[in-house]
């Protein structure tokens, strides 16, 4: 299995509170993703990282940042959490692969953190 | 980002082999194509990729139209452990990994 570890697996939290999340890898890989999942739904891209203080929005960014200070740990921080935030976040890694346009490996991901705002 | 078309859910018999379809009719010449399983509770798990020719791995085929506008992915023998939502993702530029719905894999013993 791929080296990466998501903390915590379980949060509950009240509203207007800032939460962090945390995505670990020991992989060395240069791309990191959060994705969070909601009842009957794909997967939804929050922020991507290409390196390290390299980072992008995805499709459902706002009310998200993201932080990523060594290549080893990508962080996302909800600064004032809310309801429509309680959702399964997913961290993902991957690696770049020279003279590709496209992802052409396989990305890993984690086991998923459980996000409850109340 | 070019999308896929899959449908929301299958049905197999344990020990068949099960063809999942995907259409991607706008796929650019660059786009590799994904298959992603989750099993419940779980992260997405890698199963295959390939770009133009059908490819093969220990955990299923990809078989890709000559004109990249399908693919389907085969599971030789579906076991009940196969149960799970089946992904077909394009990867564009940006090396990101967009999710559609998928489709809902149960497996009857």
């Amino acid at each position: 299995d791929a080296g990466i570890t998501q903390s915590p697996r379980h949060k509950v939290t009240e509203t207007g509170t800032p939460v962090t999340l945390r995505c670990h890898q020991t992989e060395n890989h240069r791309y990191m993703y959060w994705y969070r999942q909601d009842p009957g739904h794909g997967l939804r891209l929050i922020h991507y990282s290409y390196g390290v203080k390299d980072t992008d929005k995805g499709e459902v960014s706002d009310g998200y940042s993201v932080s990523r200070s060594k290549t080893e740990d990508f962080l996302l921080t909800l600064e004032s959490a809310t309801s429509s935030q309680t959702s399964v976040y997913f961290c993902a890694i991957s690696e770049a692969v020279a003279g590709s346009l496209s992802l052409n490996t396989e990305a890993f991901f984690g086991q998923g953190t459980r996000l409850t705002v109340v | 980002d070019a999308k896929t078309t899959q449908p929301n859910s299958m049905e197999s018999n344990e020990e068949e082999p099960v063809h999942l379809p995907c259409n991607h009719s706008t796929i650019s010449g660059t786009d590799y194509i994904h298959w992603y399983r989750q099993l419940p509770s779980q992260g997405p798990e890698y199963v295959i990729h390939g770009l133009t020719s059908n490819v093969n791995n220990r955990m299923a085929s990809l078989a890709i139209a000559e004109d990249r506008k399908s693919s389907t992915l085969i599971l030789h023998r579906a076991t009940l452990r196969d149960a799970a939502v089946y992904y077909c993702i394009l990867t564009s530029a940006g090396n990101m990994l967009t999710f559609g719905g998928g489709t809902r894999l149960m497996v009857k013993p």
